[in-house]
């Protein structure tokens, strides 16, 4: 069974900063890989998809890559602003998707 | 975009009743899920249905049931609501697994 790990569980950063969320799997034959943000109280909102064959997706100020030989994935993000706070999860499908438990960005004023 | 709407953002229901979650999404995406969060134990799938009229159990079932007598609508029910299904719940649907998921914006339920 697909098990998905997430570290840090929790990152405070100034804001301005450069920053890097990981993601780990122990299954590589994953369809994709997703990151979604969640808001406090909200639902899940996807901010990017990697397709297996891919190995990174961008979009703005926010990249994601994927290593399925290694089994990780990281979620880039420039330039942090005090929006950028949230819980961030990963998800990596096999036959249904699999989470991890999420990091807990807060991004300092 | 794709759309997945639940019906209901906050519900509080009493111990013993009935509760239907309903959740319906725009774009004819073949699979359709059910999630509770709960602090601590992260994002657990409770049912997931891959056709009308198909349902599979996810990881924690018991206690819930489903219906999908529709493509487009999905359908979590609680035929006892107990003080520990007070959760947030979240439904998604996808194409395929290819494609991504795409997530509702959630039901808050408390079971008094």
């Amino acid at each position: 069974k697909q098990e998905v790990t997430q570290i840090p569980a929790a990152l405070s950063v100034p804001e301005g900063e450069n920053l890097v969320l990981n993601c780990s799997f122990t299954d590589s034959a994953i369809y994709n890989l997703q990151w979604f943000r969640q808001d406090p109280g909200k639902g899940l909102t996807s901010l990017l998809l990697i397709q297996s064959s891919q190995r990174e997706q961008t979009s703005g100020r926010l990249n994601a890559s994927l290593d399925k030989s290694s089994g990780r994935s990281t979620l880039y993000i420039a330039a942090s602003q005090p929006g950028d706070s949230a819980t961030y999860l990963c998800a990596a499908p096999t036959r249904q998707l699999t989470f991890g438990s999420g990091t807990q960005l807060t991004v300092l004023p | 975009d794709v759309k997945v709407t639940q019906s209901s953002r906050y519900l509080v229901k009493r111990t013993g009743e009935k509760v239907f979650l309903e959740c319906v999404q725009d774009m004819d995406h073949e699979n359709m899920f059910w999630y509770r969060q709960d602090p601590g134990l992260g994002l657990r799938l409770i049912y997931f249905s891959y056709d009308v009229k198909m349902k599979e159990k996810g990881d924690i079932p018991e206690g819930y049931s489903v219906s999908r007598e529709k493509k487009e609508r999905f359908s979590l029910i609680l035929e006892s609501a107990s003080t520990n299904q007070t959760s947030m719940y979240l439904c998604a649907s996808s194409l395929q697994e290819l494609f991504g998921y795409t997530f509702g914006s959630g039901t808050r339920l408390t079971v008094v």
